[in-house]
């Protein structure tokens, strides 16, 4: 069985333009979570999707993120305009409920200079 | 006061040793505990989660879990150097609330 991906696993761009990220979660998922880890902080939790509504958004830092899971499928994490302080790794997880074991990918490491 | 606190290391064992790994949590709301391990540039992997007082055994790996204190732990038994990873504490408040919170992590070297 697959595990979670996530797509690209690297992304270099300049402040003020837009990134998208993507996660795809292991098959009969319904739960994912995006999660993201800046240099020397712990791993931070930004928002869950139970399929594909929006259970819980309280992590994400400001308006300038934007998370989709049209379909209830792959989700995409998009950052316009992208920030200095929006360097990090950005971790997708999912699980088969929301009492279940969280299995993570290997994350997208982004750096915006 | 951080939510989850682990002491970031090194934590240096011998090969063979136990090692012993320890994370605080403020929220006395939170009901499941989890340790993942993360290897240098990968993805956090499971290795044990706990829910009930007390300690819980699987393989060479035991965690402990003090409510009351706020406290839990894992011990790594016959420490392996491919044990030599950072150690994750999460917890969640369970109830429907599944969001995880993590400690920054401890690191552990395992020395041969």
């Amino acid at each position: 069985e697959a595990g979670v991906t996530q797509f690209p696993s690297h992304s270099v761009i300049e402040k003020g333009q837009t990134v998208t990220l993507r996660c795809d979660p292991i098959s009969g998922h319904d739960n994912l979570y995006w999660y993201r880890r800046v240099m020397g902080k712990e791993i931070k939790f930004l928002l869950h999707f139970v399929k594909e509504s929006k259970q819980d958004e309280s992590g994400m830092p400001n308006n300038r993120f934007l998370a989709e899971r049209t379909g209830g499928t792959y989700s995409t994490l998009k950052v316009q305009p992208a920030e200095l302080e929006d360097s990090g790794v950005y971790f997708c997880a999912s699980s088969q409920d929301e009492f279940q074991t969280q299995y993570f990918g290997p994350g997208t490491r982004l750096l915006v200079l | 006061q951080k939510e989850v606190e682990q002491n970031s290391g090194p934590l240096s064992v011998p090969e063979g040793a136990i090692a012993s790994l320890n994370c605080t949590y403020s929220d006395q709301g939170s009901q499941s505990f989890f340790w993942y391990r993360q290897y240098s540039g990968k993805s956090p992997e499971l290795i044990m989660f706990i829910y009930s007082n007390g300690d819980k055994e699987d393989g060479r790996f035991t965690a402990q879990l003090n409510k009351a204190s706020q406290y839990v732990s894992l011990l790594i038994r016959d420490s392996q150097p491919s044990d030599s990873a950072t150690y994750l504490c999460a917890v969640n408040r369970g109830s429907g609330y599944s969001t995880l919170t993590f400690g920054k992590g401890t690191m552990l070297l395992v020395s041969p």
